[in-house]
């Protein structure tokens, strides 16, 4: 399934560094979504957009930073990130309503913070 | 936000169905029961929806309760394919820590 592309697929980064997340959908959706999955915890939701418009931000500290330029296309800007970011994050779309219709996901980028 | 529970694990035998149970008793009237899953080393998966009725696609089965407050998916012909972590998520996908279902040849 190609629908949904992330990259970088790995990231290590200090934190004192700056980087960014994409995320790519080419299916047409309308909402994309950033989720975490640490080890040993459950998957959270952290982001939702509805046509480019942040619909849903889950307490997420702000050094996380995320942008949708348009409806294809997902950033998850990171700046002085702690160890305890490290994890998997999963961009996911879905065409209709957010949360309610089906979501398809991206393989992920695996983060370490150093 | 409805509380769900599933069972932390369960296995099967190949070519055997399975039923993998969820309780979600604080589930609201308006709330999809969504279930999903996640193979070793991949983002999670969509497999079945529904709201009130029972519901079949390719994939699997899911058998609603009738007051709601649980749910089943069944798959009907396990294979090691479907060896991965099932999430029962009812509302607005708030994923708990679901069940990872071992299919044994």
């Amino acid at each position: 399934e190609t629908g949904v592309t992330q990259t970088p697929r790995h990231l290590v980064m200090g934190m004192t560094n700056k980087k960014s997340l994409k995320c790519e959908q080419h299916l047409g959706h309308n909402a994309m979504y950033w989720y975490k999955q640490s080890a040993k915890k459950p998957l959270e939701l952290m982001f939702v957009y509805n046509f480019k418009e942040q619909t849903e931000n889950n307490s997420v500290p702000s050094r996380f930073s995320p942008e949708c330029p348009n409806s294809s296309h997902l950033f998850l800007h990171l700046h002085t990130l702690q160890p305890e970011d490290s994890a998997l994050y999963l961009c996911a779309s879905s065409q209709g309503t957010p949360l309610v219709d089906e979501q398809y996901f991206g393989p992920g980028t695996r983060l370490t913070v150093t | 936000d409805a509380k769900t529970t599933q069972p932390n694990s369960m296995e099967s035998n190949e070519e055997e169905p399975v039923h993998l149970p969820c309780n979600h008793s604080t589930i609201s009237g308006t709330d999809y029961i969504h279930w999903y899953r996640q193979l070793p080393s991949q983002g999670p998966e969509y497999v079945i929806h529904g709201l009130t009725s029972n519901v079949n696609n390719r994939m699997a089965s899911l058998a609603i309760a009738e007051d709601r407050k649980s749910s089943t998916l069944i798959l009907h012909r396990a294979t090691l394919r479907d060896a991965a972590v099932y999430y029962c998520i009812p509302g607005d996908m708030r994923f708990g820590a679901g069940t990872r279902l071992t299919v044994k040849p």
